[in-house]
């Protein structure tokens, strides 16, 4: 059974601080995806991670993939309060289609 | 549409009754996903299409759920004799699976079931 892990499940941090979120699966996947999900909102795509290596940037969001570790991470470089959200990563097992999400990193960033 | 429509967005039952959730995938998309969100919670896999089959029903949580696709398009979502441990945001998703795509996910808005 695919396990996807991430912390932590809660972060509270002052603006212009800087953080990581990190993102632990349990089975091969060369793919990852992370997204946004602002208070009762659906989910908004943020990066997209297709093999091992893969770093992708928008803004102060930075998002890594290291496929041999099976961990993902996402920087935050100089918090706004405007990034306050929760974060969701996801997992395609490698031959499948089923799409297994974290636990989720609900962030708040205080002005 | 432009993007994946949930229909609808709120429901609110007794217990013992059955609901149908429905999902319009973006156009051209073959894949179809629905998704189980409780309150603060994290997303629970029910069950995803290819085209018109199942391929993967093993998210499904009892036999009161069952889901289909006609068409290669709309999905419905059926819950029989709702409980309250059914209350949850049911979201959908849609993605458009090839060699050369990405395979990103795209959700709707999600359909709000409360029973009571």
């Amino acid at each position: 059974e695919l396990k996807v892990e991430q912390n932590p499940l809660f972060l509270s941090m002052q603006e212009g601080k800087n953080y990581t979120i990190y993102c632990n699966y349990s089975t091969t996947s060369d793919r990852l995806y992370w997204y946004r999900q602002d208070p009762g909102k659906s989910l908004e795509s943020l990066f997209v991670l297709l093999s091992n290596g893969a770093v992708k940037q928008e803004g102060r969001l930075m998002a890594s993939l290291d496929t041999k570790a099976r961990l993902s991470t996402l920087h935050i470089t100089a918090a706004v309060h405007d990034l306050s959200a929760t974060y969701f990563c996801a997992v395609v097992r490698s031959g499948t289609y089923k799409y297994i999400f974290g636990t989720g990193t609900r962030l708040k960033v205080l002005a | 549409g432009a993007g994946v429509s949930q229909s609808p967005s709120n429901k609110v039952t007794e217990k013992g009754k059955d609901v149908e959730l429905r999902c319009d995938p973006i156009s051209g998309h073959t894949a179809l996903y629905w998704y189980r969100q409780s309150l603060g919670q994290g997303l629970e896999f029910l069950i995803y299409f290819q085209g018109n089959s199942a391929p993967d029903k093993s998210g499904l949580p009892s036999d009161r759920f069952s889901a289909e696709r006609t068409g290669g398009s709309v999905s419905t979502l059926t819950i029989q004799r709702t409980q309250q441990e059914d209350s949850a945001v049911y979201l959908c998703a849609s993605s458009r699976l090839s060699g050369l795509n990405t395979g990103e996910l795209f959700f709707g808005e999600g359909s709000r079931l409360t029973v009571l």
